[in-house]
Parts: C-alpha cells; structure tokens; sequence
C-alpha cells in the first residue's frame, strides 16, 4: 500500500533535548517535505526536498533541520526544541512536486515542555 | 508573497444542505490550486486540484470547485452535505515552478445528521 509512515505519533520532550521525527514513503517520491499545523494558522512547510542530497528552505525553518540521505526518508530534526515547536508535525510526499498532489503522513503531535 | 483567505472558520451544516466554502488567494503569477480535507484524527487527502483548462474541477465524493481568475477565487462546493463531510477542509495555492505550497487557516465543517 502506497504510503507515507512518521514516527513517532505523539512525542512529549522537554527544552533543549534533541529530538527527530522519522518520515519515510514507498512511492519512490522524488519530493518530500514538511509542514506544522497550529489552530488558526493552517500548514505551514518547514522544510522540502527535491531529491537526495536536496533541500531548500520552506516559510518557517527557524529550529529545524532535515537531511536526505536517501530517496525514501527525509527525518525532521529539532536540535534544541522549544515550547513555540509545540504543533501537529506532518510529512508529505509527491512524484515532483509542484503540480502534483502531495501525499500526507499520519502526524506526529510534538509537545515540548 | 502568496496568501490564501478562507473567510468561513467555522460551518455547521444539516445533512442534505448544499456547502459552499470560500477561498481567495494572492499571487502575482500563474498558480495550482487545490482543496484537500482532513477527517477527525486523519492525515490530509486531496479532495481536488486545479492547474489548467475547465475552470470548473470535480473532485471525490461529489464536491467540486470553480476557478474564477478575476476573482481570485477557488471556492468549494457540494450540493448536499453528509454527516460523513464533517472534516477541516484546507485551500492550498502554489505557484507555477514554486516548490512552496500555502494553505489557508482551514475550515472546520460540521455535518448534524
């Protein structure tokens, strides 16, 4: 089944302690990226990525870093989180991005306290 | 830079009443446009995407959306609601050759059976 796993579902952390969430999918998607989703704010993408070895910055990377390493995985990594990353984290995925649909991970709801 | 306005927050609906939800972007370009709903504890799925040609897209499950450049406007619509539709719907915009989708703050229908 073509999907996109994140992990874990919901995380509680404390400031400071370096934390990642895992995304993965198999569709060989050469696009993924991320988004936060806070009430009243929509998505917003932290983060994507074109291909291995390929990313850019999205409208709120403050606190954020991603790696590619490989075509299926694309981990968000908070190296010092803090209680504003609070949020619904979400993975996504597309064939390229752009004019295709993206194809969105279940979430991971990330308190930090 | 882009925006979109989805001006209804909040909707509540009887089952058999017709829906429509606003969406107005900003873009000083050509865009895709793209409605996808979020069920109570689910991931994001597209609903309906527009890039070109008939202004007037359908989409799943009977809901359809009508491009109006001069307006601005992507505007859902279905013509009789069920008590299943209740979900948060999102009204994304991304430009042509920009990787950087912007969603809407969402808008929250309930369906009253």
């Amino acid at each position: 089944e073509a999907q996109v796993t994140q992990n874990p579902r919901y995380l509680i952390t404390v400031t400071g302690k370096k934390l990642t969430v895992t995304c993965s999918q198999n569709m060989n998607h050469e696009y993924m990226s991320w988004y936060r989703q806070d009430p009243g704010l929509g998505l917003r993408q932290i983060y994507y990525s074109m291909n291995v070895e390929v990313t850019d910055k999205g409208d709120v990377p403050e606190g954020y870093k991603v790696s590619r390493k490989e075509k299926r995985n694309f981990p968000l990594i908070l190296e010092s989180p803090s209680p504003n990353q609070t949020s619904l984290y979400f993975c996504a995925s597309s064939q390229q991005g752009g004019d295709e649909k993206l194809f969105f991970g279940s979430g991971t709801q990330l308190s930090v306290l | 830079a882009q925006s979109v306005s989805q001006h209804n927050h909040h909707v509540i609906l009887s089952e058999a009443a017709s829906l429509e939800l606003g969406c107005n972007y900003s873009y000083g370009g050509t865009v895709n446009l793209f409605w996808y709903v979020q069920y109570p504890g689910q991931h994001l799925q597209l609903l309906l995407k527009y890039f070109s040609g008939d202004p007037l897209v359908k989409g799943i499950k009977g809901f359809e959306a009508e491009f109006i450049k001069s307006k601005f406007s992507f505007n859902l619509r279905k013509p009789s609601v069920q008590w299943s539709d209740t979900a948060e719907y999102f009204c994304a915009v991304m430009g042509r050759g920009s990787y950087i989708p912007t969603f809407g703050r969402g808008t929250s229908l309930i369906v009253h059976p």
